[in-house]
């Protein structure tokens, strides 16, 4: 089974409004993080927001917000406020608490329009 | 110092060549990966190192080779590549699970455009 489901290969945003992208993950491991990163055309991948499973709060980061429902097991990123520099390859990531692998989801590519 | 350095940015080779990608981070992590990228997709795991010690091999073909010399540096030997392992290769750098709990996200190089003609 997929550790990591993105299930918006592409997505489109006005300027200024804000995007969800969807994640959801499977995992067994009562320990575990959730990650999101963002790779421009350049290639190199950022690191954008982490959610940790004992977390009792919802991460935020600047515009970056994660709507994270444990019970779900979903832990979208919400972009506020899209601007032209967003657009990008957006990747969900997990790792469990038992190990050093990343699991990335297949990823959705965000485009901002003007 | 948050940076993950690798060098080339691109290299072009040919099939018969011998060639190495470096990696090289200076924030004390001790777990250090490399991933095959092709276009629109995810990073696919080749090689975890934990503590200098190769500990997770995705069953790469042997005409890769990594190796680890210190706690700081990372390369990927090349050898009789194909055309196919064309990709972009990426170094990543984390705190190793075994000594931390919470935030330890993995931090990425540049990476290099590899093109094997």
């Amino acid at each position: 089974a997929q550790k990591i489901t993105q299930t918006q290969p592409g997505m489109f945003v006005q300027e200024k409004e804000a995007v969800t992208l969807d994640c959801t993950y499977d995992t067994s491991d009562p320990s575990y993080g959730l990650f999101w990163y963002k790779q421009p055309s350049s290639g190199e991948m950022i690191f954008l927001i982490y959610q940790g499973s004992y977390d009792q709060q919802n991460a935020t980061e600047g515009r970056y917000s994660l709507n994270f429902q444990k019970a779900r097991k979903s832990a979208n990123l919400v972009i506020s406020a899209s601007q032209l520099g967003d657009s990008a390859m957006y990747f969900c990531a997990m790792r469990e608490g038992t190990g050093n692998q990343f699991y990335f989801g297949t990823g959705t590519s965000l485009t901002v329009i003007p | 110092d948050t940076e993950v350095t690798q060098t080339p940015k691109h290299l072009v080779m040919g099939m018969t060549n011998k060639k190495s990608l470096k990696c090289e981070q200076h924030m004390g992590h001790r777990a250090m990966y490399w991933y095959k990228q092709k276009a629109k997709k995810p990073p696919e795991l080749m090689f975890v190192y934990s503590y200098e010690k190769l500990s997770i091999n995705e069953s790469v073909p042997s005409r890769f080779s990594p190796e680890c010399p210190n706690s700081s540096l990372l390369n990927l030997h090349l050898h009789a590549l194909q055309p196919e392992d064309s990709a972009l290769y990426l170094c990543a750098s984390s705190q190793d699970r075994s000594l931390v709990q919470g935030n330890t996200e993995a931090f990425f190089g540049q990476g290099t455009r590899l093109t094997v003609v």
